[in-house]
């Protein structure tokens, strides 16, 4: 069954970008979307097809999708973007998450 | 406003079977742009997608997971529903049910609060 991979952390100083990788064979020839969840909440939808963003999620979140490799980039990071970010992907009609990246602002 | 609520069991046995109702409201499950999915989520660890049903009641069930799952909806109730058989504590989790869109891709752009489901003699 098809797999994704993703870090399991990344530290970011605030104001700097910061950058989640999600890895996974032939990645780039599907769509790619990530969500944030925050302690004890829901996740939240950040980014679809690749690099879409839903009403009201900031701009400083970008996302790209090419080769094996779908990146979520989060632009001069604040303090409330800490925070579980998980991608997802979807292979034939079945459905795969990425482990998660616990991203520290510190 | 749309949101999604799961109801079921905070408590299940090990070997019993686990049903999960998804009521959804501000949409209608016989919008062909969507579904819904359920995926759970062990504490402290990732998300797993279990199956999803799509507004002409196609399913698709996680591949590990498929012999035990079965999902259903009822669409004048706005409600879906997954039944998971043969509970063990592995399968203690937060089950979420989330509104999935289905243009072009697969993702899930709304998302109810969760329940918290422990197996537990």
């Amino acid at each position: 069954s098809y797999e994704v991979t993703q870090p399991p952390s990344v530290s970011v100083s605030p104001g700097q970008t910061a950058s989640i990788t999600c890895s996974g064979d032939k990645l780039g020839e599907k769509y790619a979307s990530w969500y944030q969840q925050k302690p004890g909440q829901s996740p939240v939808l950040v980014i679809y097809q690749d690099s879409k963003r839903p009403s009201g999620i900031p701009e400083r979140f970008s996302g790209s999708n090419s080769g094996n490799t779908a990146t979520l980039t989060i632009s001069g990071t604040q303090p409330m973007d800490e925070a579980d970010y998980f991608c997802q992907a979807t292979d034939s009609d079945t459905v795969v998450f990425g482990g998660g990246t616990k991203l520290t602002v510190l | 406003q749309v949101t999604l609520k799961e109801s079921g069991p905070v408590l299940v046995k090990p070997a019993e079977t686990l049903t999960l109702t998804c009521t959804v409201s501000g949409f209608s499950l016989s919008n062909t742009r969507m579904g819904v999915s359920w995926i759970r989520q062990p504490p402290g660890k990732a998300l797993e997608w279990l199956a999803h049903i799509f507004s002409n009641d196609e399913k698709s069930y996680s591949t590990s997971l498929k012999t035990r799952l079965t999902i259903s909806k009822d669409t004048s109730k706005s409600q879906v529903v997954l039944t998971m058989t043969k509970m063990d504590p592995v399968d203690t989790a937060t089950y979420y049910c989330a509104r999935m869109s289905t243009v072009t891709t697969l993702y899930f752009d709304l998302w109810g609060q969760g329940t918290l489901v422990t197996v537990s003699s």
